[in-house]
């Protein structure tokens, strides 16, 4: 089993819809959750941490953590053409001397106009 | 925010040869940076991670004598590639954790390493 478990997709949302991506983690301890976006041939950039459970929003993005079913979701709302991207679920191993950020294989989202 | 920055951006070599990517905290001091390898349509694989002052901590499976890794200074990791093969092509991205910024990471811009 993979640590961090994402649906490789593509998920295709039209324009304006609400886009969901899923994400599941193995490691019960896990305490930390990130969403990153990652446009083709360019490196991540962070969307949303999440640390509790419950949802945490910023803008059009909602993150939703439950630690009981080991998952952690990325809700986008009013979907944007310019959304269109791999996202990244990600989650921080804490062990030894240094913490870890374990990433799913991420989800393709492709927003159509 | 926090910066990272990472250089070449693109780099082409012949096999055989070393090349060194440098990654740099721009405006805080990263006692600790990862370097991560993303090939085509897949996911980022830690390599290692990158102690100031300190060996490096390489992931199971990953080369440290053909990855060499150096954090001789809290703003600066480099890794080397020694003797790069084609099967080495790849996206190699660095990060660093802004100790007053909290958990995330921030990620460099990536170099893109071909080897032909």
């Amino acid at each position: 089993q993979k640590e961090v478990e994402q649906n490789s997709g593509p998920l295709s949302v039209p324009e304006g819809a609400i886009a969901s991506l899923n994400c599941t983690y193995s490691d019960r301890v896990s305490q930390s959750f990130f969403w990153y976006r990652q446009y083709s041939g360019k490196s991540p950039e962070l969307i949303m941490s999440i640390y509790s459970n419950g949802d945490k929003e910023d803008g059009r993005f909602t993150a939703q953590l439950n630690k009981a079913s080991q998952y952690v979701s990325l809700l986008i709302r009013d979907s944007q053409p310019s959304d269109s991207a791999t996202y990244l679920c990600a989650v921080r191993h804490y062990g030894g001397a240094t913490n870890k950020l374990i990433f799913g294989t991420g989800t393709l989202l492709a927003v159509q106009p | 925010g926090a910066v990272v920055s990472q250089h070449p951006s693109r780099v082409i070599c012949k096999s055989g040869t070393s090349v060194k990517i440098e990654c740099r905290s721009l405006d805080f001091q990263a006692t600790t940076m990862f370097w991560y390898r993303q090939f085509p349509k897949q996911s980022l694989m830690l390599m290692a991670t990158s102690n100031e002052g300190s060996k490096a901590t390489y992931e199971q499976g990953v080369e440290k004598d053909k990855f060499l890794i150096n954090h001789a200074s809290l703003t600066l990791s480099t890794l080397t590639v020694t003797s790069a093969h084609p099967e080495d092509s790849s996206f190699y991205i660095c990060s660093a954790r802004d100790p007053q910024g909290g958990s995330p990471l921030h990620f460099g811009n990536g170099t893109r390493l071909t080897v032909t």
